[in-house]
């Protein structure tokens, strides 16, 4: 079975500085690796996933993500975060099932 | 662009009362999920739905049934409404198998009294 940790429950950034949310999955085979968004009083949407082509995954919005076997992390990062960026962030794992498992989120303020 | 709707955005019900949480999806995906999200818990996955009568019990199955007679909808039915059921419940469709992105409804706030 699967188990998807996010790291910190919410972090604060200042706009215009580095984003990094932290995402590592438990699995004996590497899987499907996704990021969600929710903004305010919506659904997820889709940010990026990695599908084992390429390690460094870009997604909307100049978010990228990075696969890294060795530490079983698939982090998500922005250089320069905008006030825009506040939301919920999830990641989450799938295998060759079609569920996907869901870290507990992570809740990003930008600050001013 | 896929779209995913839900009946109700928001929805008020005694504790006892039969609910039903409707959800509808354009792009005829074979998958369909539902899920409940709940501060500090993230998503969790009550059932879901491969094919037109098929269902299979998630994580957290107990005190919801499903109903999924036409391939575009899926229906979320808590038998009997308790208060431990208050919850954001979203539901989301994908196209195939596990690489497939799933598509998110706008989720249904529930409020069992």
């Amino acid at each position: 079975a699967q188990s998807v940790t996010q790291l910190g429950s919410h972090v604060s950034v200042s706009e215009g500085a580095l984003v990094l949310l932290r995402c590592n999955y438990s699995s004996s085979v590497p899987p499907y690796l996704f990021w969600y968004v929710q903004y305010p009083n919506q659904g997820l949407q889709l940010l990026l996933k990695y599908t084992s082509a390429a390690t460094l995954v870009k997604g909307i919005n100049d978010f990228e993500a990075e696969f890294k076997k060795s530490e079983t992390s698939f982090h998500l990062t922005k250089p320069s975060a905008h006030m825009s960026d506040a939301a919920e962030y999830f990641c989450a794992a799938s295998g060759s099932a079609r569920q996907l498992t869901f870290g507990s989120g992570t809740q990003l303020t930008v600050l001013p | 662009d896929v779209k995913v709707t839900q009946s109700s955005r928001y929805l008020v019900k005694r504790t006892g009362e039969k609910v039903f949480l409707e959800c509808v999806q354009d792009m005829d995906h074979e998958n369909m999920f539902w899920y409940r999200q709940d501060p500090g818990l993230g998503l969790r996955l009550i059932y879901f739905s491969y094919d037109v009568k098929m269902k299979e019990k998630g994580d957290i199955p107990e005190g919801y049934s499903v109903s999924r007679e036409k391939k575009e909808r899926f229906s979320l039915i808590l038998e009997s409404a308790s208060t431990n059921q208050t919850s954001m419940y979203l539901c989301a469709s994908s196209l195939g198998t596990g690489v497939d992105t799933q598509y998110f409804g706008p989720g249904t706030r529930l409020t069992v009294l």
